[in-house]
């Protein structure tokens, strides 16, 4: 079945400790997101790629980095984690991006 | 003023009864609408997509957009303990380079 997969599904870190999710997906979309979602919060875009084209948004902080190496896979480093970065780390997925999303499971990360 | 608003509840409906969740969106370009179910600790599911005035109908599920009001809805008929859920409206809007944007979400109780 296509589908949006995301390693690990937990993970620890420490602070300040650099972590490493990662995102791959079998519906060969063009467009890749990366949410982060808090506890009863909408799910907040950090970027996008359209492609390899890259989209930050305007507050994305920039300890959050994103590469997208192929059209498969999609990475978010978190250089420096701290406490507030605690949160549900969503991908996603589009033919384009007005069309509908298709969300993996996530990755919850919890910093200690 | 958000992008996306959402009755933030909770909504509590017995079993059987019709619940009803509605959305409002500030911009009148937005031109793609959304409803996601999202389970406690998991990631967003799509329910519905509609992209034109009128109503859409999906088993149990009905969607309705209205343009002019700038307001899209997402009825529930005969609903099911299984549905409770917090429920995700999402406007998209830009060119097919755009995004979408989430409401915080509608928490849905349905009671035996």
């Amino acid at each position: 079945d296509a589908m949006v997969i995301q390693n690990p599904r937990y993970q620890v870190t420490q602070f300040g400790k650099p972590v490493t999710l990662s995102c791959s997906q079998t519906l060969n979309h063009n467009v890749m997101y990366w949410y982060q979602q808090k506890s009863s919060q909408a799910p907040k875009l950090l970027f996008h790629y359209y492609d390899k084209d890259f989209n930050n948004e305007a507050d994305t902080p920039d300890n959050f980095q994103s590469r997208r190496p192929n059209t498969s896979f999609c990475f978010l480093d978190i250089r420096s984690p701290g406490l507030g970065d605690a949160a549900m780390y969503l991908c996603a997925t589009s033919g384009d991006g007005l069309r509908e999303q298709f969300f993996g499971p996530g990755t919850r990360l919890t910093v200690l | 003023q958000k992008e996306v608003e959402q009755n933030s509840g909770p909504l509590s409906v017995p079993e059987g009864a019709i619940a009803s969740l509605n959305c409002t969106y500030s911009d009148r370009v937005s031109q793609s609408f959304f409803w996601y179910r999202q389970y406690s600790g998991k990631s967003p599911e799509l329910i519905m997509s509609i992209y034109s005035n009128g109503d859409k109908e999906d088993g149990r599920f009905t969607a309705q957009l209205n343009k002019a009001s700038q307001y899209v809805s997402l009825l529930i008929r005969d609903s099911q303990p299984s549905d409770s859920a917090t429920y995700l409206c999402a406007a998209g809007k830009g060119s097919t380079l755009g995004r979408l944007y989430f409401g915080r979400g509608t928490q849905l109780t349905v009671w035996p």
